[in-house]
């Protein structure tokens, strides 16, 4: 099945500095790529998502860009603040089954 | 109010003692699908159903059975649960297909001494 590689596994940054949370796959049939934000305790919830069609998308200060060719793409978050704090996931699907990276547990500091 | 509502919410069992997890939806979706989540695996797909009667194996699928008789319902069953099944389990709906929002109910924490 669909092969979802996530790095890093944990980021820290400072309040106000940008992260970036890059994911890569391995099924070229790939063609919806959300991203789901994790808060502690909590389930997680979608936060952008991306198609194939599609190279960029922002909304507000997260965005996610795609590279069909080099089947990879990228989560960018610009003046993070501590509310940002949590796990992110990347995930990949062909329309059946929906695969998930690892995660990136991602800690911002005041 | 549109949800994903699971049950139980925490669970304590025995080896080979079978049991349900309860899954149901109330916004209509055709897609239902069930993950679990243990540190440093991320969430792993046990089953996914595209529509009524429409059950597919994910990435982990021993050790689980499905059904998918109703849209709304769609229980995980653990005929002879094992200790490396103590897992936390998602529950996760979405409209059509796995390629639009996911909802996720809140989770089922099992533990199988």
């Amino acid at each position: 099945g669909e092969n979802v590689e996530q790095h890093p596994s944990t980021l820290s940054v400072q309040e106000g500095d940008s992260a970036v949370i890059k994911c890569t796959y391995s099924d070229s049939a790939s063609n919806y790529f959300p991203w789901y934000k994790q808060e502690l305790g909590k389930r997680p919830q979608l936060i952008i998502d991306i198609r194939s069609n599609v190279g960029e998308k922002k909304d507000q200060r997260i965005a996610v860009t795609l590279n069909k060719t080099a089947k990879h793409f990228s989560l960018h978050i610009t003046e993070t603040q501590p509310e940002d704090s949590a796990v992110y996931f990347c995930a990949a699907s062909t329309g059946y089954a929906l695969n998930f990276g690892k995660g990136t547990s991602l800690l911002v500091t005041p | 109010e549109a949800q994903v509502t699971q049950n139980p919410r925490y669970l304590i069992t025995v080896t080979g003692k079978k049991l349900t997890v309860t899954c149901s939806q109330n916004m209509n979706h055709e897609y239902m699908s069930w993950y679990r989540q243990d540190p440093g695996l991320g969430l792993r797909q046990i089953y996914y159903s595209m529509n009524v009667e429409v059950t597919d194996k994910g990435d982990v699928p021993e050790g689980y059975k499905v059904s998918r008789k109703e849209k709304r319902n769609f229980p995980l069953i653990l005929e002879s649960p094992s200790p490396n099944q103590t897992s936390l389990y998602f529950c996760a709906s979405s409209l059509k297909a796995a390629t639009g929002e996911l909802f996720f109910g809140e989770g089922s924490r099992l533990t199988v001494l």
